[in-house]
């Protein structure tokens, strides 16, 4: 158990709704990560939170936002969804914002989109 | 784009051999990681090598960092069954204000018992 936490496991929706994942990072950590996982595109940052304050984007549509709350917890929003968004996402946590350790990572959310 | 690349893309050995994979990157780095990933799940931390480290060991992985050729080499002895996974090299790259790990497109490992 990586102690990061990620709802809902799985999801099923049709093309054009919007979707919210949660993440609860591992104790003690201030960064979050989302990463998208396809099979055509591999392993893709998305966004980096530090602390509730958005660090860095990477490969994120504008359809796609997020933030980080006060108590570290983190949501990704996706909306007029796409088939093409049919992917895992994953959420990861590490102590600083500089990967100078270790990330721990959820078992992620597997959406479907229909 | 793809910082690291991981060599071969699928790998297929029996039980007991060893298994080795290399993976090669771009940019200067501070340290490289190796993650596994069992199918549909999350990934998991291996091992973490500094820049200034050669070799690091643990259990029965070895990891070795030539940065000047900017590659490392994962080495998993005595393979199992159970390790049976992806295996992912990750450098911090950065961006914005901060450092995020980007993955190359990973290895298939398929231990035969």
């Amino acid at each position: 158990d990586s102690g990061v936490t990620q709802t809902p496991k799985h999801l099923i929706t049709a093309t054009g709704q919007r979707v919210t994942l949660r993440c609860s990072p591992r104790s003690g950590d201030l960064s979050v990560y989302w990463y998208q996982q396809s099979l055509d595109q591999g392993l893709q940052f998305l966004i980096q939170y530090y602390n509730g304050e958005e660090r860095a984007k990477g490969n994120i549509l504008e359809r796609f936002s997020a933030q980080q709350f006060p108590d570290l917890h983190s949501e990704l929003n996706l909306s007029s969804l796409e088939l093409g968004d049919s992917a895992l996402y994953f959420c990861a946590s590490s102590v600083d914002s500089f990967m100078n350790t270790e990330a721990f990572f959820g078992q992620g959310t597997r959406l479907t989109v229909v | 784009s793809q910082q690291g690349e991981e060599d071969p893309q699928a790998l297929s050995i029996q039980e007991g051999e060893n298994a080795t994979m290399n993976c090669s990157y771009k940019t200067s780095i501070n340290n490289l990681q190796w993650y596994r990933q069992n199918s549909g799940r999350g990934l998991v931390h291996l091992i973490l090598i500094r820049s200034n480290e050669r070799e690091k060991h643990s259990g029965r992985l070895r990891v070795t960092l030539d940065t000047s050729k900017k590659s490392s080499s994962l080495l998993i002895t005595a393979s199992r069954a159970a390790d049976t996974a992806s295996y992912f090299c990750a450098t911090p790259i950065s961006s914005g204000s901060a450092r995020q790990l980007t993955f190359g497109s990973g290895t298939q490992l398929t231990v035969l018992p």
